[in-house]
Order: C-alpha cells, then structure tokens, then sequence
C-alpha cells in the first residue's frame, strides 16, 4: 500500500540552526501539507503546495519557513533559524486533489535545544 | 472560539462497550475527516465524509451538514482501539483540526 515517509523520525538541533525536513509524498499525488503538534496540544496546519507554489499558508508559517518540492518526488520543510518553540512533531501530507483524502506519514519529531 | 469542538475530551470504557465521539463545526466546510493517533504520533486517516454515513468495520462515521456536527461510532469496542481519535474539517486547502478525543478502552 503507498504510504507518505517522512525522514528523519526525530530530529535535534541547536537554536538557532537551519533544519530541513524531508517528506516523500505518494507518488501520483498532486497536493502536499504540513502541520505541526506541539507536545499537548493539537494539531496546526502549516502550508498547502500545489502546482509548485504554495496555496495556503497560516500565521504560523512565517519567513522562518519554506517549502520546496526540489526534484519532483521529495517535499521538504525548512526551518531557516530554529527557536524553542518550534519544538514539535511535524507531519506531512499528499492527496490526489485538493478535496480528496488526505494520506499522512509518521512525523518527524524536532527538538530544539 | 474553537472553529473545531470534539466531546468528550476523555473517554474511558470496558471492552465491548459501544463508543460515541462527537465534533461540532463552525465554519463552512467541504470534508470532514475523522483520524486515529497512536501513542507514537502516527496519523492515520480513518475516513473522510462530505454527507451521510460511512462505514469500515467496527467504525461508523455520520455528518449532519445542517446542523454542522459529525460522531464517530466504534461498536464492540476493544482495547487496541484505545487512542486519540481528532475530527478535522476541511477548509480551503487546509484542515482545521479538533483538540482530539483521549480513547481508553481497558479488557
């Protein structure tokens, strides 16, 4: 069964360092996302990317982030200066279309320290 | 206000108990979606609900677009099934996602 991978599985790095997460969506999808939880709360959506630009963005998604799909089958989430508080679990997502179910991976855990 | 409301934010059953899980919404909304996360972190998509009524296994999913509201029912609850179980609403492009349901079930 196709599955979304996300690498690494848990990340650490010092504040103030760029951390770039990897995702590799299924294959024939067209829409990624990214969201994020925090340890106790609940989960944000980050960014939506289609068509190789971003569709959506929320207020957390600043100048700090970006996303790129380089090479037509990773997307990745960069973090160009990482604080604190963006310690969290990190999950990306594919559909096929924009109204379509969406597929998960397993998140990759950042800690900053 | 949370544009995503789940109750009861705990839940605690015996095996074989019958589960009910509700998510009321205030947005305008394309798809509603009900996820299952394990301890570990892992999502996983359970289903994904426009109108009506789905089913897959022991889980049973409706929405009533009217009156803005979904429940996630899981008959002959069993312990496996113990986890956070979230209620995200598709807007736009995005989802926006319920604070999650904490599922319990002991044998």
């Amino acid at each position: 069964e196709p599955e979304v991978t996300q690498t690494p599985s848990h990340q650490v790095t010092q504040m103030g360092q760029e951390v770039i997460l990897r995702c590799v969506p299924i294959s024939n999808h067209l829409y990624f996302y990214w969201y994020r939880q925090i340890l106790g709360q609940k989960v944000e959506f980050l960014v939506s990317f289609y068509n190789n630009e971003i569709s959506e963005k929320s207020e957390i998604f600043d100048d700090q982030f970006s996303v790129e799909r380089p090479d037509g089958s990773n997307f990745t989430l960069k973090i160009r200066s990482t604080k604190l508080e963006d310690s969290a679990m990190y999950f990306c997502a594919s559909s096929g279309q924009g109204s379509a179910e969406a597929f998960f991976g397993q998140g990759t855990r950042l800690t900053v320290v | 206000k949370n544009e995503v409301e789940q109750s009861p934010q705990n839940l605690t059953a015996q095996e074989g108990e019958f589960i009910t899980i509700n998510c009321s919404y205030s947005v305008g909304i394309s798809a509603l979606h009900w996820l299952q996360q394990h301890p570990g972190g892992g999502i996983v998509s359970l289903f994904m609900l426009s109108s009506g009524k789905k089913k897959h296994g022991r889980l049973i999913a409706t929405i009533n677009i009217q009156e803005k509201h979904s429940s996630l029912h899981i008959t002959a609850s069993h312990p496996r099934d113990s986890a956070v179980y979230i209620c995200a609403v598709r807007s736009n492009y995005q989802l926006i996602w319920g604070a999650g349901t904490k599922l319990i079930i002991k044998p």
